[in-house]
C-alpha cells in the first residue's frame, strides 16, 4: 500500500517559472515531512522539511506548504533554474524511528 | 565534516551469491538507515540501526540483513541474490534515533545481479 502519493510524475517548467509538486499521505501518525532532491548517479539530498505544527516553511527559493486536515503537502520552487532539473521526492516519517516513506518521485526539467 | 560514505560504489554479482555493503555515517551520528531504490518500486525502507541494535525493519525477506558496529558503521548483507535485487542501495545517517531527525544520504552502492 503506497502511503505517500506524489504528483505529477514529471514536470517541465520554463526558466524563472514556479515548479509545484504535490504529495498526499494516509498515515496520521506521520509527523515529519522532508523533501529530497536527487541528481543522476547521486544519493538524495535533503532540501527542506516541515513538521505539522506549521503550515508553511520557506528556505530561499524553496517553500513547503502543509495542510494537516487534508493530509497534503507541496513543494514550490520559485524562479526555477536549469540547475534545479532533478528528481524530487517527498517523504513522511512518524515518531517510531528513522524510517522514511517516500513518494514516487517527480522528474523536473527546467528549460532555459 | 565528511558526509556519509558507502563502499563499494558499484558491484556486479551473479544469482545465488551473497554480497556485503558498507556504510560509514557522518561523524557523531549514531543512527543508520538503509533503503533500496529501484525504477519500479522507488525508494523503500530496509532497516534502521541505532547503538548496534536493529530498531525497525521494512517489508523485505530474511535474505536481507544488517548490523551496526560500536563505531556506528553499518553493513548490510544480501544472501542468495536474485535478479530482482539489482538496485541502488542507499544508507542514511541521523544524529539521533527518534523519528523526525534529519536523515542524510550517501551516494549509494549500485548492485547489479546477473
Amino acid at each position: 500500500q503506497q502511503q505517500v502519493k506524489q504528483s505529477p510524475q514529471s514536470l517541465i517548467v520554463q526558466k524563472g517559472g514556479i515548479s509545484i509538486i504535490n504529495c498526499a499521505y494516509e498515515n496520521t501518525a506521520f509527523d515529519y515531512f522532508p523533501w529530497y532532491q536527487q541528481f543522476p548517479g547521486k544519493g538524495p539530498a535533503l532540501l527542506i522539511a516541515i513538521r505539522p505544527d506549521v503550515s508553511e516553511k520557506k528556505e530561499g527559493r524553496f517553500t513547503i506548504s502543509f495542510n494537516k486536515s487534508a493530509k497534503q503537502f507541496s513543494l514550490h520552487i520559485m524562479d526555477s533554474q536549469p540547475g534545479d532539473s532533478a528528481t524530487y521526492f517527498c517523504a513522511a516519517q512518524g515518531a517510531a524511528g528513522n524510517m522514511l516513506t517516500f513518494g514516487g518521485g517527480t522528474r523536473l526539467m527546467v528549460k532555459p | 565534516k565528511a558526509g556519509v560514505t558507502q563502499t563499494p560504489r558499484y558491484l556486479i554479482k551473479t544469482r545465488g551469491q551473497q554480497v556485503t555493503l558498507s556504510c560509514s555515517p557522518i561523524s557523531g551520528h549514531r543512527s543508520v538507515s538503509w533503503y533500496q531504490q529501484t525504477p519500479g518500486q522507488g525508494l523503500q525502507f530496509l532497516f534502521e540501526y541505532f547503538s548496534e541494535t536493529q530498531r525497525n525493519k521494512g517489508n523485505f525477506p530474511g535474505r536481507f540483513s544488517g548490523r551496526q558496529f560500536s563505531n556506528s558503521r553499518s553493513e548490510m548483507n544480501v544472501s542468495t541474490l536474485e535478479l530482482g535485487d539489482s538496485a541502488l542501495y542507499l544508507c542514511a545517517s541521523s544524529l539521533l534515533a527518534g523519528g523526525g531527525d534529519e536523515q542524510y544520504f550517501g551516494p549509494g552502492t549500485r548492485l547489479t545481479v546477473t
